[in-house]
């Protein structure tokens, strides 16, 4: 059972260039989630989805976009990459509220990606 | 605002000291969820803990435990006799049921525990 994978680990993009960042889950989770981390700051929402075919903004979406086209894959696609989103990526998983619970299941993190922008 | 508060960004102890994490919160919601994470110097997040808000009882896991106090809206954490292993950074995180964001957690900006022998 691998969990959450995510490649690559580690990658360095010159400004203007773009790139996908690639999330896959095997535990049938049906929420997924794109975090950054900077130094210091904790971890921020970027992107999450509910489902397959459903995705919404988090707290700092500007300068990514994503899709969810099945369960189990959600890329992050970066274009036009900047200095600013040098940091460290994480995608993460859980399993959706069953019926008579009430949400917030525990978050399986992936490994992370380290990008730098030069 | 910063829904979550950790106001402590390096904590350094000699090891078999207790320490002991605060984390404080902030939410209108009634239902809730609060969680702790750690990430040692290797970057993965590793969940410790999570506990929602209609469970006030205090937790212990070996040299773990948590306290959850509503009135102060606070959510600690404690290691006992701390080992060079504790050393990380923990986070504090919270979910917040009506926030429409799909349970997504919160982040509090982490503790760096160093523990030395």
């Amino acid at each position: 059972n691998a969990g959450v994978t995510q490649t690559p680990k580690f990658r360095i993009l010159k400004i203007g260039q773009s790139m996908t960042l690639q999330c896959a889950q095997d535990m049938n989770h049906n929420y997924m989630y794109w975090y950054r981390q900077d130094p210091g700051m904790g971890l921020k929402l970027i992107y999450y989805s509910v489902g397959a075919g459903i995705t919404d903004k988090g707290e700092v979406p500007n300068g990514y976009n994503v899709s969810r086209s099945t369960t189990e894959d959600f890329p992050l696609r970066l274009e036009l990459a900047a200095p600013s989103q040098t940091s460290v990526y994480f995608c993460a998983s859980s399993y959706s509220p069953r019926y008579g619970e009430t949400g917030a299941n525990v978050l399986t993190f992936g490994a992370g990606s380290r990008l730098t922008v030069l | 605002a910063q829904k979550v508060t950790q106001a402590q960004t390096e904590i350094s102890v000699v090891e078999k000291e207790d320490v002991t994490l605060d984390c404080v919160y902030e939410t209108r919601d009634t239902t809730y969820y609060l969680f702790w994470y750690k990430q040692p110097p290797s970057g993965e997040l590793v969940f410790l803990i999570r506990r929602n808000s209609f469970d006030e009882q205090n937790e212990i896991s070996g040299r773990y435990s948590w306290n959850f106090q509503k009135s102060t809206s606070s959510f600690n954490f404690t290691i006992t006799a701390s080992q060079v292993v504790d050393s990380a950074v923990y986070f504090c995180a919270l979910s917040e049921v009506g926030s429409n964001s799909g349970y997504a957690l919160n982040f509090g900006k982490g503790t760096s525990l160093l523990v030395t022998p």
